[in-house]
């Protein structure tokens, strides 16, 4: 079964704390898509991956496609990082045009 | 600006009365796809479409349907909603798969 599983749930930071979330996958994958939900509601992607690693400001996703695992590392935290964090893979099994998302992993950063 | 819209952004009804929530974008993108998210089940995808007259299910398909008549727009129906149809729904858009997802402001549907 293709299955994501994602890793704390909840998550609470001080501010200037490091920050890793974690996401792992059941087989072969062509992508892992990073999303960030605004407690407002919307979704912002943060990266795509097929291998490797990637950083964009604070923010540095890997991913280490043998032990099919992802994290997603926020640096030097702060309260606006406070949101909640998605990961969403393609497997290459069944229809590669679909995602399947992990249940996301509630952070909060306290100043 | 670079954006996907969806309409409206709120939306009470009731049983069987049958709606639709638009969705659009403006950045030429051939792949669409709508997702529901539910608490404690995350993000599921009901239907997406590779392009114009392209459309296929996703996991959760049933009690919806989809078209998609031109590349900009895709249109999420719902024929005779139900109470289980409760829920935040998110229209997105991509260059093509895999891509970067762009996605809608969402819309929280609630059926009485």
């Amino acid at each position: 079964k293709n299955e994501v599983e994602q890793s704390p749930q909840n998550l609470t930071a001080q501010e200037g704390e490091f920050i890793t979330i974690n996401c792992s996958y059941s087989v072969g994958i062509s992508a892992l898509h990073w999303l960030q939900q605004h407690p407002g509601g919307g979704i912002v992607s943060l990266f795509m991956l097929s291998s490797g690693k990637k950083k964009h400001g604070r923010l540095i996703a890997t991913i280490n496609i043998q032990e099919k695992h992802s994290s997603l590392h926020i640096t030097a935290s702060h309260p606006r990082d406070s949101a909640v964090y998605i990961c969403a893979v393609r497997f290459r099994s069944g229809s590669a045009r679909q995602l399947t998302f992990g249940s996301g992993t509630q952070l909060t950063v306290l100043p | 600006e670079a954006q996907v819209t969806q309409n409206p952004r709120y939306l009470i009804t009731v049983t069987g009365k049958k709606l639709t929530v638009t969705c659009s974008q403006n950045m030429n993108h051939e792949y669409m796809s709508w997702y529901r998210q539910d608490p404690g089940l995350g993000l599921r995808q009901i239907y997406y479409s590779m392009n114009v007259e392209v459309t296929d299910k996703g996991d959760v398909p049933e009690g919806y349907k989809v078209s998609r008549k031109e590349k900009r727009n895709f249109p999420l129906i719902l024929e005779s909603p139900s109470p289980n149809q409760t829920s935040l729904y998110f229209c997105a858009s991509s260059s093509g798969v895999p891509d970067t997802q762009y996605f809608g402001p969402g819309t929280r549907l609630t059926v009485l």
